[in-house]
C-alpha cells in the first residue's frame, strides 16, 4: 500500500539559507501534518492542512510557513535557518473522517550547518 | 490540551522477558491514545490505540496496552521480546475534539541478547 512520502530524505543547509521540504499524502488523504522532532526530542507538531486550509497551528517558527496545494501534497519552507533548526520533519496524513488514523513518513532529516 | 509521560526514558531488557513500557496521561476529558515505535533513521509507525470499548488493546508485533481511566495511565506490554523489538516507543494522545496527537518523550527500549 502507498505510504506517505517526504522529500528529501536528508537535507544539508548552512545558516540563514532557506530549505523546502515536500510531503505527499497517502492517495485521498485530505489532512496533512507537520512535526518537528528534534535529537532526543519528543515529535512537536508544527502546523496541519485540511482541504489546502490551515487547520491547526502548532508551534511554528514565523520563520517557517507551510502550505497544502491542490493535489493535497505540502511543503514546509524554512528560512533563515538556524543551528537549532537541525532536526527530523515528520508529515503525516490523514482522512479528515477517520482523523485517528494519521499516517506518519520517514521524515527528512535536515542538518544545518 | 492532552499530555502524556513516559516515566522511563530507557528500559534494558533480555530477549525473551516480559517488558511494560509506562504512558500516563492528564486529561479527564475524552481521550484517544496511541503508541507509536520509532526504529532509527525511521519514521513513525502505530503499534496500537485505544478510541473506546475495551479497555485491552491488541497491536502488531506481539505488543497490547491497557487503558486504565482510575489510574490514567496506558502501558504497552508485550509478553516476551525479541532483539528486533529494539527501538524508541512514543505515546501520545489527543483530547477535546483535537485530533493532533501530543506526544510524549519516548522511551527507548533496548533489548539485549
Amino acid at each position: 500500500a502507498a505510504g506517505v512520502i517526504q522529500s528529501p530524505r536528508h537535507l544539508i543547509k548552512e545558516k540563514r539559507e532557506t530549505a523546502t521540504l515536500k510531503c505527499y499524502p497517502i492517495p485521498r488523504h485530505d489532512t496533512v501534518y507537520w512535526y518537528q522532532q528534534g535529537p532526543g526530542q519528543d515529535p512537536q507538531f508544527l502546523i496541519s492542512f485540511y482541504e489546502k486550509m490551515q487547520s491547526d497551528k502548532g508551534s511554528i517558527p514565523d520563520r517557517f510557513s507551510a502550505q497544502q496545494f491542490s493535489d493535497y501534497h505540502s511543503e514546509l519552507n524554512m528560512s533563515s535557518l538556524e543551528l537549532g533548526d537541525s532536526a527530523l520533519y515528520f508529515c503525516a496524513s490523514s482522512l479528515a473522517s477517520l482523523p485517528t488514523e494519521a499516517f506518519f513518513g520517514q521524515g527528512t532529516r535536515l542538518t544545518v550547518v | 490540551a492532552q499530555s502524556v509521560t513516559q516515566l522511563d526514558s530507557q528500559v534494558p531488557v533480555f530477549e525473551e522477558a516480559p517488558v511494560e513500557l509506562r504512558c500516563n496521561y492528564s486529561s479527564s476529558v475524552s481521550v484517544y491514545l496511541f503508541w507509536y515505535v520509532q526504529y532509527p533513521n525511521q519514521g513513525l509507525q502505530l503499534l496500537l490505540k485505544y478510541l473506546s470499548g475495551s479497555t485491552l488493546v491488541k497491536g502488531i508485533n506481539g505488543f497490547e496496552a491497557e487503558f486504565n481511566k482510575s489510574q490514567t495511565s496506558f502501558h504497552l506490554r508485550k509478553p516476551s521480546v525479541h532483539i528486533s523489538d529494539t527501538a524508541e516507543y512514543f505515546c501520545a494522545g489527543t483530547s477535546g475534539g483535537s485530533y493532533i496527537p501530543t506526544f510524549g518523550r519516548g522511551t527507548s527500549l533496548i533489548v539485549h541478547p
